[in-house]
């Protein structure tokens, strides 16, 4: 069974302009959750979709969206991008059937804005 | 607030030698916690504990949780130079998968 899968691994964006991230879960997973992990604040969670619907949201500025397609693949948008938002964003699927709500994690996309 | 708190925060150890982690935490209905080890890229999963007092084990790995005073703990015996990694904590206290909060995780080095 594939893993989850994160696109592209690595990006370079200079300040303003935005960016997409692409996460593919595992399949049959229908929650991707997405988060931001920098050295200083750790692992922070961004939002959560779920049947194409977001569930969840974190404390982040409206210039981070994100949205699920009808496959469960999600994306994420961050516009006019700042220093601050260089990080590794990682990208979660989970089963979410009962009470299995472990998540499973893809490589990664490692932004750095310049 | 919702908070996970690890420790130690980094920790230098030698081949052989048994270590433990903690995690703490404060959160509302909380549901489960979970272990995860964090080489490069991905946080690979561990452990999930939902009930207190039952040792869930994997190998040299073994985790613990105390729901009355609100820890857990992440032994790891007879380490190696692979168990080198963060490894991090979080608690999942809404059942949906996204209300988890991530401790900073603990830096642990292995030498050999």
């Amino acid at each position: 069974k594939a893993g989850v899968t994160q696109t592209p691994r690595y990006l370079i964006k200079t300040r303003g302009q935005q960016v997409t991230l692409s996460c593919s879960p595992i399949s049959g997973h229908r929650s991707v959750s997405w988060y931001q992990q920098t050295p200083g604040q750790g692992l922070q969670f961004l939002f959560e979709y779920f049947s194409e619907t977001q569930r969840n949201k974190g404390n982040f500025p409206g210039r981070f969206s994100g949205r699920q397609f009808s496959n469960s693949r999600s994306e994420m948008n961050v516009s006019t991008l700042e220093l601050g938002d260089s990080a590794l964003y990682l990208c979660a699927s989970s089963p979410w059937t009962g009470r299995r709500t472990e998540a499973f994690f893809g490589q990664g996309t490692r932004l750095t804005v310049v | 607030e919702d908070k996970v708190v690890q420790s130690p925060l980094s920790l230098v150890v030698h081949e052989g030698d048994t270590v433990t982690l903690n995690c703490s935490y404060e959160v509302t209905n909380f549901r489960s916690l979970l272990w995860y080890k964090q080489e490069k890229k991905a946080p690979t999963f561990l452990f999930m504990l939902t009930s207190s007092g039952i040792e869930k084990k994997s190998g040299r790995l073994s985790s613990i949780l105390d729901k009355k005073e609100l820890f857990s703990i992440l032994n790891i015996t007879a380490t190696q130079t692979g168990d080198s990694a963060i490894y991090l904590c979080a608690v999942n206290y809404g059942g949906s998968q996204g209300n988890l909060i991530f401790g900073k995780g603990t830096k642990l080095s292995v030498k050999p």
